[in-house]
């Protein structure tokens, strides 16, 4: 049990440009989304935390106006970055909540040029 | 902020056991001990968790101190594929993320 699938595992955008990651539970529903990001050498960050058809609820210091999370289903959630930038190139990490705990996806490599 | 401290890394030889201690001295009651591990450029991989008794599974031996105030992850036969980072983690069990401090990197040498 709990298979994630979290797509892509890396891209490259323009400065500029949006792209949106894709998080799946695969083999359960997950009511709660967490959303990390991961700068080089540095820990994972908890950047948002999302629950099925609400809004999500943002850490200090997250915009949520370029960091869109949608959560419309209990097997899919998304994260956009709008407009990105150099610095936005980070690990992106999802993690869903299924009923007996944590789980995690397999990451984003996120590359902004 | 992260409730745990850790060594920034360790080594320790192949085949031999890997203990990986880990202070939580303000962990509250009902909070857990959970270890996970980061191989590089993928997602935290689940180890063991625990409350207050050890615990044992396949991967690894989780053994907290009675006061709960520290804790020791063991890996008994290390292998090179053991290294990674490894993050001890305290928290509520349920819908509260978790919080991830800078763990302990550990390096497995032939």
């Amino acid at each position: 049990g709990a298979v994630v699938s979290q797509h892509p595992s890396r891209v490259i955008c323009k400065s500029g440009t949006s792209v949106k990651i894709e998080c799946r539970s695969l083999d359960f529903q997950a009511t709660t989304m967490f959303w990390y990001r991961q700068f080089p050498k540095q820990s994972l960050m908890l950047m948002a935390t999302s629950n099925e058809g609400s809004k999500a609820t943002y850490e200090q210091g997250v915009e949520k106006d370029k960091f869109l999370i949608n959560h419309a289903s209990l097997t899919l959630s998304t994260l956009t970055v709008t407009s990105a930038h150099p610095e936005d190139s980070s690990f992106y990490i999802c993690s869903p909540m299924a009923s007996y705990g944590y789980t995690f996806g397999s990451g984003t490599r996120l590359t902004v040029v | 902020d992260a409730k745990t401290t850790q060594p920034p890394s360790m080594d320790c030889a192949e085949g031999r056991a890997a203990n990986l201690p880990c202070n939580h001295s303000t962990i509250s009651g009902n909070e857990y001990v959970y270890w996970y591990r980061q191989i590089h450029s993928q997602g935290p991989q689940y180890i063991i968790h625990g409350l207050k008794n050890n615990e044992t599974n396949e991967m690894a031996s989780l053994i907290i101190t009675e006061d709960r105030k520290s804790s020791t992850l063991i890996l008994p036969h290390a292998t090179l594929r053991d290294t990674a980072v490894y993050y001890c983690i305290v928290s509520y069990s349920g819908n509260t993320p978790l919080v991830f401090g800078k763990g302990t990197r550990l390096s497995v040498i032939a």
